[in-house]
């Protein structure tokens, strides 16, 4: 079955590490976005991508950048973690930009 | 004012009863509305989806639109205690937010036995 899969699934880094948060998907979609999610705040949008060497920010882009260099990845980097983005991070894919968003299984990060 | 807000929560109702949870946005050329379904550590999935004014039902959901007051809102029939999760409102807007589905905050539903 096509799926769409993150990893990792949980992180703990210190304040100013680089970290690498991956998300595979195999449904082939063109559209790819990552949203962080807090209590209180819902759903964010940090950048999307529409397809290959497309990418897009979002409303909370600051600190967080992608790359599309394939159909199927879209990696989100924090160059130097900060406390403030501590939060889970859910990757998603969608066929029409107007459809529907299938999510992955979401990745806790952690940053002391 | 934020994009899309949704009642405030938690929303508690007893088995059985009808839950209804409501949501307003701001941008007028909004074009697409969502419901998605989360459980607590889950990830979101969609429930209902719906474009045009008026209602639509799927089994016991119905999501009512009114694009002329912004207004969109979920019903949820015969309220079972597997419908206990938190409830996003996502919109798809126009415009300058063409390409960007925006989510409501939340609303924790309970249904209690």
């Amino acid at each position: 079955d096509a799926e769409i899969t993150q990893s990792p699934r949980h992180k703990i880094t210190e304040t100013g590490r680089q970290v690498t948060l991956a998300c595979h998907q195999t449904w082939n979609h063109n559209n790819m976005f990552w949203y962080r999610q807090d209590l209180g705040h819902g759903l964010r949008l940090i950048h999307y991508s529409y397809g290959v060497h497309d990418t897009n920010k979002g409303e909370v882009s600051d600190g967080y950048s992608v790359s599309r260099s394939n159909t199927e990845d879209l990696p989100l980097t924090l160059e130097s973690a900060a406390s403030s983005q501590t939060s889970v991070y859910f990757c998603a894919s969608s066929v029409m930009v107007t459809g529907e968003l299938f999510f992955g299984e979401g990745s806790r990060l952690t940053v002391l | 004012q934020k994009e899309v807000e949704q009642n405030s929560g938690p929303l508690s109702v007893p088995e059985g009863a009808i839950a209804s949870l409501n949501c307003t946005y701001s941008d007028r050329v909004s074009q697409s509305f969502f419901w998605y379904r989360q459980y607590s550590g889950k990830s979101p999935e969609l429930i209902m989806s719906i474009y045009s004014n008026g209602d639509k039902e799927d089994g016991r959901f119905t999501a009512q639109l009114n694009k002329a007051s912004q207004y969109v809102s979920l019903l949820i029939r015969d309220s079972q205690p597997s419908d206990s999760a938190t409830y996003l409102c996502a919109v798809f807007a126009g415009g300058t937010s063409y390409g960007k589905l925006t989510f409501g905050q939340g609303t924790i539903l309970t249904v209690h036995p």
